[in-house]
């Protein structure tokens, strides 16, 4: 069946410092990709998705590629900020599941003024 | 605006007690979904149901159960609450032509003594 694996926590950087989260899914299909976030006492919201193999997700300093030959799909984000502290979780979804969410455990980030 | 509502955001129950979780939605949407999210664990599935009166088992069903009577609502019942059903639950909502549209309601955060 589907599943996500994501890099382990806690990850603790520095600001300005270059976050990267690891993400690689086994699916049979061709899965769309999602990346959510989730701050502290809230809830859970999108971050960026990428629905074909090569899409580049992009949104609020984070970036993450679809790669279908390596089957990941990593965050990354340039230099991080104090308010990028939270708890990211890696997510895929497939027609030849019905479309249901597979997420990864979640990457708790936090960063250091 | 979109709306996903779950009925109770904290609640404390004791041991062996009923408990039921309501998600209301506001956009006609099959796809329905409940999760719970867990520290290391990440978000997994419970249930899920795609239209009225239909549902369908997720990867931890056991000691849950849930009704969908109208399209807009969908609950989720522990019959006989227990200390490991301590927990946030996480309704989801599905839409789209490639169900590539989430929505998440608040959560529901349940502690069992």
């Amino acid at each position: 069946g589907d599943s996500v694996t994501q890099m382990e926590g806690p990850v603790t950087l520095s600001e300005e410092a270059f976050l990267t989260i690891n993400c690689t899914y086994t699916a049979t299909g061709y899965p769309s990709l999602f990346w959510y976030v989730q701050y502290p006492g809230e809830g859970l919201q999108l971050l960026l998705k990428a629905t074909k193999a090569d899409d580049k997700g992009s949104n609020k300093g984070f970036e993450a590629t679809y790669r279908k030959e390596t089957t990941s799909f990593h965050l990354e984000k340039g230099s991080v900020q104090v308010s990028d502290s939270a708890v990211y979780f890696c997510a895929l979804s497939e027609r030849s599941n019905d479309y249901k969410l597979s997420f990864g455990a979640g990457t708790t980030v936090t960063v250091r003024a | 605006d979109v709306k996903v509502t779950q009925s109770s955001r904290y609640l404390v129950k004791r041991t062996g007690e009923k408990v039921f979780l309501e998600c209301v939605q506001d956009m006609d949407h099959e796809n329905m979904f409940w999760y719970r999210q867990d520290p290391g664990l990440g978000l997994r599935l419970i249930y899920f149901s795609y239209d009225v009166k239909m549902k369908e088992k997720g990867d931890i069903p056991e000691g849950y159960s849930v009704s969908r009577e109208k399209k807009e609502r969908f609950s989720l019942i522990l019959e006989s609450a227990s200390t490991n059903q301590t927990s946030m639950y996480l309704c989801v909502i599905q839409g789209g032509t490639s169900g590539n549209t989430i929505y998440f309601g608040e959560g529901s955060w349940l502690t069992v003594v």
